[in-house]
């Protein structure tokens, strides 16, 4: 069974960069058919899809991000990684890792990595 | 962009009710290329429906998706003490940026 566990530092300082890695067991991350998201989500707010990366490190960003996230993968070690430069109070969110099919018609998250917390404070 | 409208965003019932959730998608969803999540406190979301009606693996049959064009719903037939959560409703199979509905909260009355 696919598992997908976030990982990274919960705080973070205005104007540096939030760094998180996805860790990936149970599959490869090199299987091709697959992409694999970030997606966050402020308290008692919604979901907001940050980018995703394909095996081979092809890349897409969410525009009204697009400036400040970096997404990229290590397939030695079944991982990918967020980096979203500049941060504010207004990043602070529950940070998720999920899995989306290259199919477009399969093209759904599942699984989700549990989340992980992470506070924008000085 | 395709721009999804979830009501309403707060709904209060009782173990048993019947109810039904509403997603209203700004144009057209081609191939009926919807999904709805569940989302409890302190968890993931987990995948519900695909395909707007497909059942993803292990979902009760109590849950139902219906719907085509831009009007989609989420139907619980007989509500559950642990169905009692946050829904969501999600746009894929077009060119990213993914977009979710801003959410459906199904509370205990």
């Amino acid at each position: 069974q696919l598992q997908l566990q976030e990982s990274g530092p919960g705080l973070v300082k205005p104007s540096q960069t939030l760094s998180l890695t996805c860790t990936v067991s149970g599959g490869s991350i090199s299987s091709g058919s697959y992409y694999w998201s970030w997606i966050r989500q402020p308290a008692g707010k919604g979901l907001e899809w940050i980018g995703r990366i394909y095996s081979s490190g092809s890349t897409n960003y969410n525009p009204s991000l697009k400036s400040r996230v970096t997404i990229s993968v290590d397939t030695s070690k079944n991982q990918f990684s967020l980096k979203l430069s500049s941060v504010t109070a207004a990043d602070t969110a529950v940070y998720y890792c999920a899995r989306t099919d290259v199919m477009p018609d399969l093209d759904w998250f599942d699984p989700w990595g549990q989340g992980t917390l992470v506070t924008v404070s000085s | 962009e395709i721009v999804l409208t979830q009501s309403p965003g707060t709904l209060s019932l009782s173990p048993g009710e019947r109810v039904t959730l509403s997603c209203r998608a700004s144009e057209s969803v081609s191939s009926s290329y919807l999904a709805w999540y569940q989302q409890k406190p302190g968890q993931a979301p987990r995948l519900l429906i695909y395909g707007a009606s497909s059942r993803a693996t292990g979902i009760p049959d109590r849950f139902s998706g219906s719907g085509s064009g831009t009007d989609f719903t989420l139907t619980i037939s007989r509500l559950e003490p642990e169905d009692f959560a946050v829904y969501y409703c999600q746009h894929y199979g077009s060119s990213p940026p993914y977009t979710f509905g801003q959410g459906t909260k199904l509370e205990i009355k």
